[in-house]
């Protein structure tokens, strides 16, 4: 069975730090892998999506990487702002036409004035 | 842009009333999903639809029915509501197919009093 760890929970930084969100997940076999952001009380709004073939997606300020040989994702965000003070969730989706996503919990990121 | 539109962002309910969520998505998407979200536990899957008038169960179906008779709206039933329900409801949808990532609402807090 397929598992998603987002480690920390938590994260606190200042402003203007880069910084990199990680996301592991046990089973390689994977169609593509997504990152989420959500706002207290809001819903997922996603930010990136990778596709299995793919290595990296970026959009922004953002950029995600996808390793599926380690089991591993990043997302990297540059130059951070309070306004990117959210919960991030990766959530990766099995091979099949109609499989469903495996959620991580999710890292709820700070970024400090 | 496309849209999934959850039709209440608060609900408060009483137990034993038969609620309805009702969600709608105009990307013609064929399948959609319903979400519980709960602290410490993540999001789970509580029914989902591959076309109309086709649903499965998830991971917690109990409590919980669904309806799908038009391929744009999914609605979640719970008969006879309880306080252990009381959650952020979310809604999402997706094109089959590896390449397609899926769109979330804005979410329904439920509070079952």
């Amino acid at each position: 069975k397929q598992e998603v760890t987002q480690i920390p929970a938590a994260l606190s930084v200042p402003e203007g730090e880069n910084l990199v969100l990680n996301c592991s997940f046990t089973d390689s076999a994977i169609y593509n892998l997504q990152w989420f952001r959500q706002d207290p009380g809001k819903g997922l709004t996603s930010l990136l999506l990778i596709q299995s073939s793919q290595r990296e997606q970026t959009s922004g300020r953002l950029n995600a990487s996808l390793d599926k040989s380690s089991g591993r994702s990043t997302l990297y965000i540059a130059a951070s702002q309070p306004g990117d003070s959210a919960t991030y969730l990766c959530a990766v989706r099995p091979p099949g036409a109609n499989s469903k996503l495996t959620f991580g919990k999710g890292i709820t990121l700070s970024v400090r004035p | 842009d496309v849209k999934v539109t959850q039709s209440s962002r608060y609900l408060v309910k009483r137990t034993g009333e038969k609620v309805f969520l009702e969600c709608v998505q105009d990307m013609d998407h064929e399948n959609m999903f319903w979400y519980r979200q709960d602290p410490g536990l993540g999001l789970r899957l509580i029914y989902f639809s591959y076309d109309v008038k086709m649903k499965e169960k998830g991971d917690i179906p109990e409590g919980y029915s669904v309806s799908r008779e038009k391929k744009e709206r999914f609605s979640l039933i719970l008969e006879s509501a309880s306080t252990n329900q009381t959650s952020m409801y979310l809604c999402a949808s997706r094109v089959p197919g590896q390449v397609s990532g899926y769109t979330f609402g804005s979410g329904t807090r439920l509070t079952v009093v």
